[in-house]
């Protein structure tokens, strides 16, 4: 079976610092996709960051970056210099099967503090 | 910035009846989704459409969902006996095609059966 899991329902972080958001996932897949989501409150989708399984660095855009360990199969979200804007739901996502079905975690409250 | 959108935002309705939920996806993209999220828990994919056809389903998408491409824009998720326990935010989602292209979600549109 595959899944997603994203083990912290909570976290706070102080503005200004670096918060990691654990995500682990389980596929016999050889090629499979990693995609992080924030959900703010207002509910919509929001995508972050992609990383594919065959990819040998990890996936950075701007102050989003994706620790991704494939031995371990974890692919962990990493914030760094959070700011108040940052407070929303963070869910972790896998594509496979040629991205036609997609798997999310059970996600992570993230709440900045100022 | 070409984005998905979704009518109506919100669709309130009597169990059993039908309900077609709307979706207008990115205009080059090629493959299409449905989520749903009841409040408060993940998002769960119901089912993935490409050239015209499903390409995967999950076990939540019974018969009594479909899903249709009547035209080159819209993509609608059909309900043909609303029950409780379809209350959700349904979104839609779309993907221009190739490993590793994200999807992007529209805004969802939230379901109530009374």
């Amino acid at each position: 079976a595959q899944k997603i899991t994203q083990t912290q329902p909570g976290m706070f972080v102080q503005e200004k610092e670096a918060v990691t958001l654990d995500c682990t996932y389980d596929t016999s897949d050889p090629s499979y996709g990693l995609f992080w989501y924030k959900q703010p409150s207002s509910g919509e989708m929001i995508f972050l960051i992609y990383q594919g399984s065959y990819d040998q660095q990890n996936a950075t855009e701007g102050r989003y970056s994706l620790n991704f360990q494939k031995a371990r199969k974890s692919a962990n979200l990493v914030i760094s210099a959070s700011q108040l804007g940052d407070s929303a739901m963070y869910f972790c996502a896998m594509g496979r099967d040629n991205f036609n079905k997609f798997y999310f975690g059970s996600g992570t409250k993230l709440n900045v503090k100022p | 910035e070409p984005e998905v959108t979704q009518t109506p935002s919100h669709q309130v309705t009597q169990m059993g009846q039908e309900v077609i939920l709307r979706c207008v996806p990115i205009s080059n993209h090629l493959y299409f989704y449905w989520y749903r999220q009841i409040l408060g828990q993940k998002v769960e994919f119901l089912v993935s459409f490409y050239n015209n056809e499903i390409s995967e389903k999950s076990e939540i998408f019974d018969d009594q969902f479909s899903v249709e491409r009547p035209d080159g824009s819209n993509f609608t998720l059909k309900i043909r006996s609303t029950k409780l326990e379809d209350s959700a935010m349904y979104f839609c989602a779309s993907r221009r095609g190739g490993v590793g292209d994200t999807q992007y979600f529209g805004p969802g549109t939230r379901l109530t059966v009374l």
